[in-house]
C-alpha cells in the first residue's frame, strides 16, 4: 500500500538556521508533491508545489527538491525564524482523480 | 489569496444526534471540495470528495450513509455527521478547488473541531 513517511515527528532548531523536513514515500509514483504548512486548530496552508519533472523549486525562503529515483522530497527553510514554527505537511497527488494524499507532518520549532 | 470558511468552527453535541459542517469557498467557484479528518499528531485522512451537482465519491472505508455530503453549489458544500458517536469526535476540514486537475491549488477552511458526548 502507499506509504508517505516524513523523517521526523518533531524537529527544533535555533534561529537564522536552515530547516531541512524529508519526506519520503513508497508504493507510489506521484505526478506532483506539494508541502502545506499547518498552525495547530487550523487548516493547512498550501506553500509550493513541485512536478516529478523538475528537480527544485524556490520561493523565497523555501526551497523544495524532488528526487524520484530516492522517492524523496526535501523541504528547505532559510534563515528560520520563530513565525515559521508550524506542523508541515508534504502531500503526493497523481495526475488522475487529483486527490492528495497526505503525510503526518513535523513539526518544526525554532528557537530565539 | 482564496478563502474558504467554515461554520462552526466548534460543536458539541450529544450521542446520536446529527450535525451539519458547512464549508463555502468565499472568492472563487469551486468545481471540486474535499472533506478529511484529522485525529491530533496525524495526518488529514480524505474522507470524500464531492463534485458541484453529483454525488460524492467517498473513500474505503467511510460509511455513505453516516457522513452525508452535498455540494449544491459552486461555492457551498455540507457535511452532515449523523446519528453522531463520542468516536465521531475529530477534526473536519474541508478543501475547495477551481479546477479539476491536481495541480490546482487546495484552499483548506480553517477546520470544525466536533466533540460529540
Amino acid at each position: 500500500s502507499q506509504k508517505i513517511e516524513q523523517n521526523s515527528e518533531a524537529l527544533n532548531i535555533q534561529e537564522g538556521k536552515t530547516a531541512t523536513l524529508t519526506c519520503n514515500y513508497t508504493n507510489y509514483s506521484p505526478a506532483y508533491l506539494q508541502w502545506y504548512r499547518q498552525d495547530p486548530g487550523r487548516g493547512p496552508v498550501f506553500l509550493l508545489l513541485i512536478r516529478e519533472n523538475e528537480k527544485e523549486k524556490r520561493k523565497e525562503r523555501l526551497k523544495v527538491t524532488f528526487d524520484t529515483t530516492l522517492k524523496q522530497s526535501l523541504f528547505h527553510i532559510t534563515a528560520s525564524q520563530p513565525a515559521d514554527s508550524a506542523t508541515y505537511l508534504c502531500a503526493l497527488a497523481g495526475t488522475n482523480a487529483g486527490k492528495s494524499t497526505f503525510g503526518d507532518g513535523t513539526t518544526l520549532t525554532v528557537k530565539p | 489569496g482564496a478563502v474558504v470558511s467554515q461554520h462552526p468552527s466548534r460543536v458539541i453535541c450529544k450521542s446520536g444526534t446529527s450535525v451539519k459542517i458547512e464549508c463555502r469557498s468565499l472568492d472563487f467557484q469551486a468545481t471540486t471540495m474535499f472533506w478529511y479528518r484529522q485525529f491530533p499528531k496525524k495526518s488529514l485522512m480524505l474522507m470524500a470528495t464531492s463534485n458541484e451537482g453529483s454525488k460524492a465519491t467517498y473513500e474505503q472505508g467511510v460509511e455513505k450513509d453516516k457522513f452525508l455530503i452535498n455540494h449544491a453549489s459552486l461555492t457551498l458544500s455540507t457535511l452532515t455527521v449523523t446519528s453522531a458517536h463520542p468516536e465521531d469526535s475529530s477534526f473536519y476540514i474541508c478543501s475547495a478547488r477551481e479546477g479539476t486537475t491536481s495541480t490546482d491549488t487546495q484552499y483548506f477552511g480553517p477546520g470544525t473541531r466536533l466533540t460529540v458526548l
